[in-house]
């Protein structure tokens, strides 16, 4: 089992949908929990980091459920330009602190 | 700002050849790190490292190399190239170890023949 899982979908939304992504990790020891975004043939960029109480940053929200370890982040009124890779990111601390990314998922808003 | 420098962009390798696949960084991050990525896999990390002369296995080491003589740079070494080994690259650096926000180069396309 990989220790961060993700829906690869595609998720073809049309624009102005709400969509949401969720991530599971496997490793309780995970201290730090963060959403990337990639577009196609580019490096992967942050998006937001997910902390513990949940944040929001204008259409995007992020959270955190420790219990179940799992992430979730929605877009809220999907714009073209967040079509995208979304990729889950998990800092485990086991001696050091290793980032583990999830597979990724793609999104497509459509016009 | 140059922020993650990697070199070369693209390469063509014959199998068994050997090459280094370079990575510098101008903000005298501690902690640098190598991922590959490959379609339906994601991104997967080689080695990492937190400071000069420390360096770890990441979840797929075999088949790689890596140093860390200097706080700046982090090369990769690929010993024996194998067509597996075709992938698209990336290093990436942060501040904090624990929280920080990694930066990414812009990948290294490797193609092995």
């Amino acid at each position: 089992r990989k220790e961060v899982e993700q829906d690869p979908g595609p998720f073809n939304v049309p624009e102005g949908a709400t969509v949401a992504f969720n991530c599971t990790y496997s490793n309780s020891a995970s201290q730090s929990f963060f959403w990337y975004r990639q577009d196609c043939r580019k490096e992967p960029k942050l998006l937001m980091s997910v902390y513990s109480s949940g944040n929001e940053d204008g259409r995007f929200t992020a959270q955190l459920n420790r219990a179940s370890q799992y992430i979730s982040l929605l877009i809220r009124d999907s714009k073209l330009s967040d079509s995208a890779t979304y990729l889950c990111v998990v800092n485990a601390y086991s001696g050091t602190y290793k980032y583990i990314f999830g597979t990724g998922t793609r999104l497509k808003v459509l016009a | 700002n140059a922020g993650v420098t990697q070199t070369p962009k693209f390469q063509v390798l014959k199998t068994g050849q050997s090459m280094t696949l370079q990575c510098a960084q101008d903000m005298n991050h501690e902690y640098m790190s190598w991922y590959r990525q490959d379609p339906g896999m994601g991104l997967r990390l080689i080695h990492y490292s937190v400071g000069a002369g420390i360096t770890d296995q990441g979840e797929v080491p075999n088949g790689y190399n890596v140093s860390r003589s200097t706080t700046e740079d982090f090369p990769l070494r690929l010993l024996s190239a194998a067509p597996s080994q075709t992938s698209v690259y990336f290093c990436a650096s942060t501040r904090l170890a624990g929280t920080g926000e990694l930066f990414f180069g812009e990948g290294s396309r490797l193609t092995v023949l």
